[in-house]
């Protein structure tokens, strides 16, 4: 079945240590997207990408880094400039233009700093 | 620019009881609304969307809303409710040209048996 992958599941970082979470999907969607999640705030947009090789800041880029390589692969940096890490991390894709077709999303990354 | 409110954060309800879960959106044209579902520790799973057509949109689980346009609102709503359908509910709205859509931050159902 087709799908979106996200892993690790749980993820710990150090202060000062860079972490990539992995994104991977089969569903053959151009789009695809990164939001962090945490309690009473909803989903905030990190970063995304309609193409291979070009993507665009969210609301909340600042310490975050991306990139496209391959259409199925979008991994997430999040990077020792990113204050307050702890969150839930959530990978979506879609099938992009300009319609807002609905999202698949990934089951999360959850990322603590220890 | 669009918004999307959830005036709940939480919902109590009984098992078997009917649901309504509140969704008001802010935008000037005709609006893409979503509804989706997630399950603590979970992704969110698409229930239901609007895009145009017929205002009573069918979904998942047995799931339905309506879209308002006079009222800017897309509430979800079901018969009767089972206690596996505790969980999260996020509405969104998005537009054409702008595929980009905004959540609300969320209703938590809490189902009692």
């Amino acid at each position: 079945d087709g799908g979106i992958t996200q892993s690790p599941k749980y993820l710990f970082r150090k202060e000062g240590q860079n972490v990539t979470l992995s994104c991977e999907q089969n569903l053959n969607h151009d789009a695809m997207y990164w939001y962090r999640q945490d309690p009473g705030q909803g989903l905030r947009l990190i970063y995304y990408s309609q193409i291979v090789n070009d993507f665009q800041k969210g609301d909340i880029a600042e310490g975050y880094s991306v990139s496209r390589e391959k259409k199925e692969s979008f991994p997430l940096t999040v990077t020792s400039a990113q204050k307050n890490p702890t969150a839930f991390y959530l990978c979506a894709s879609s099938m992009g233009g300009q319609q807002p077709y609905g999202y698949t999303f990934g089951s999360g990354t959850r990322l603590t700093v220890v | 620019a669009q918004s999307v409110t959830q005036p709940d954060i939480h919902i109590t309800v009984s098992e078997g009881a009917s649901l309504e879960l509140r969704c008001n959106y802010s935008y000037g044209a005709t609006p893409y609304l979503f509804w989706y579902v997630q399950s603590p520790g979970q992704g969110l799973q698409l229930l239901l969307k609007y895009f145009s057509g017929d205002t009573l949109v069918q979904g998942i689980k047995g799931f339905e809303a309506e879209f308002k346009r006079s009222q800017s609102s897309f509430n979800l709503r079901k018969p009767s409710v089972h206690w596996s359908d505790a969980a999260e509910y996020f509405c969104a709205v998005g537009s054409r040209g702008s595929y980009i859509p905004t959540f609300g931050r969320g209703t938590s159902l809490i189902v009692h048996p």
